[in-house]
């Protein structure tokens, strides 16, 4: 079956760094997003890493390793505007178009 | 320039009754997707378009749920004789092309009484 694992809440203050971790057992393998969505709202997109490492984009980092089915976003310098729900997806299939998707991260920014 | 938009926003209906809903992708988007996210869920594929080709089906729950994509652009799901459990917030998305990054509406907001 297909399985994406990521923490259901998470809290973290104003000004510091936090990392949502996603694990994921998939059939295949194409490439996996991250995506906010502030409650209430549409999926924004945030990044996308297809090759193992880290992709650096202003305050949001995302990594990522195939061999141990793991990626994680990192946060850094919060905001209370990043106060929001974090989706992990991952792109599988012959298709190449299908995401299955994790249930999201909701992280809350405290002052 | 105009993002994927969705009606309506919210939708409130009784059990037994159909209800479409629609989505309008962004412009030159030949992509199209629904989703469905249901509370602490993640999102659950339904169905995809993808310019003329044949819609994948593969994700819609019952024969209660068909989709149609007019002329390549505008997209109506609906939902026939709605029951509780289809409560959820509907999603529609679209993308250049395949495999390009998806971009969703604001959803609609569907409960059943």
């Amino acid at each position: 079956g297909q399985n994406i694992d990521q923490p259901t809440e998470m809290t973290a203050t104003e000004g510091a760094i936090v990392q949502i971790n996603c694990t994921y057992q998939t059939s295949g393998f194409n490439g996996l997003f991250w995506y906010q969505q502030h409650a209430g709202e549409a999926p924004t997109f945030l990044s996308y890493n297809v090759l193992d490492g880290l992709e650096e984009k202003g305050r949001f980092s995302s990594f990522l390793s195939r061999s141990k089915g793991y990626s994680y976003l990192l946060l850094k310098e919060l905001q209370m505007k990043d106060s929001a729900s974090y989706l992990c997806a991952v792109r599988v299939g012959y298709s190449n178009y299908q995401l299955i998707w994790g249930a999201g991260t909701k992280l809350i920014i405290k002052p | 320039g105009a993002g994927v938009s969705q009606s309506p926003s919210n939708k409130v209906t009784e059990k037994g009754k159909d209800v479409e809903l629609r989505c309008d992708p962004i412009s030159g988007h030949t992509a199209l997707y629904w989703y469905r996210q249901s509370l602490g869920q993640g999102l659950e594929f339904l169905i995809y378009f993808q310019g003329n080709s044949a819609p994948d089906k593969s994700g819609l729950p019952s024969d209660r749920f068909s989709a149609e994509r007019t002329g390549g652009s505008v997209s109506t799901l609906t939902i026939q004789r709605t029951q509780q459990e289809d409560s959820a917030v509907y999603l529609c998305a679209s993308s250049l092309r395949i495999q390009e990054t998806q971009y969703f509406g604001p959803g609609t907001r569907l409960l059943v009484l």
